[in-house]
């Protein structure tokens, strides 16, 4: 079957940086990638990982590693806006399939 | 462009009543994608067209849900009858290829009483 796991919930310090981890076990592999869902919102895009290595955009870093099937989102200098859920999803071979973890709860505190 | 543009954005109705979910995809966008997302399952795949041909329903629940797409600029969702377990948030979504990110639209909240 496949899975993805990531953490239900985190707690951060505004300011500070946060890593959120995902790990997967699936049935073939694309690329990973990363999005943020504001309470009541839709997914939004941050990161696509293909290759191996870490992926930086602004405050916001993605790492993948393929041999350990896990990836990490990197949030530095955390803002109060960053207060969001963080949807990890996996693309098989197939290409069409986006395999969608359950989502990291992500709260900043000041 | 507009984004990806979804209605209505709230639906509340009564168990057994036909509801229709309504979505207008990016232009030039020919993957279009159903899901569906509730508390319990995460984000769901039910069905995606690529050039407005349906070419995987298998996460459709059930004979209650049907979906079409009669053109490239609109795409509908429709439950006939609603059931309580049917509430949730709708996303239509919209991509260039299949392994592209998907552009949501706003979702639609759908509340089955």
């Amino acid at each position: 079957g496949q899975n993805i796991d990531q953490p239900t919930e985190m707690t951060a310090t505004e300011g500070a940086i946060v890593q959120i981890n995902c790990t997967y076990q699936t049935s073939g592999f694309n690329g990973l990638f990363w999005y943020q869902q504001h309470a009541g919102e839709a997914p939004t895009f941050l990161s696509y990982n293909v290759l191996d290595g870490l992926e930086e955009k602004g405050r916001f870093s993605s790492f993948l590693s393929r041999s350990k099937g896990y990836s990490y989102l990197l949030l530095k200098e955390l803002q109060m806006k960053d207060s969001a859920s963080y949807l990890c999803a996996v693309t098989l071979d197939s290409n069409y399939q986006l395999i969608w973890g359950a989502g990291t709860k992500l709260i900043i505190k000041p | 462009d507009a984004g990806v543009i979804q209605s209505p954005r709230h639906e509340v109705t009564e168990m057994g009543q036909e509801v229709t979910l309504r979505c207008k995809p990016i232009s030039g966008h020919d993957y279009l994608f159903w899901y569906r997302q509730t508390m319990m399952r995460g984000l769901e795949l039910l069905i995606y067209f690529n050039n407005n041909v349906p070419i995987d329903d298998s996460g459709m629940p059930e004979d209650r849900f049907s979906a079409k797409m009669p053109n490239a600029s609109f795409s509908t969702l429709k439950i006939q009858p609603s059931e309580p377990r049917d509430s949730a948030v709708y996303f239509c979504a919209s991509s260039l290829a299949e392994g592209a990110s998907r552009d949501f639209g706003a979702g639609t909240r759908l509340s089955v009483l």
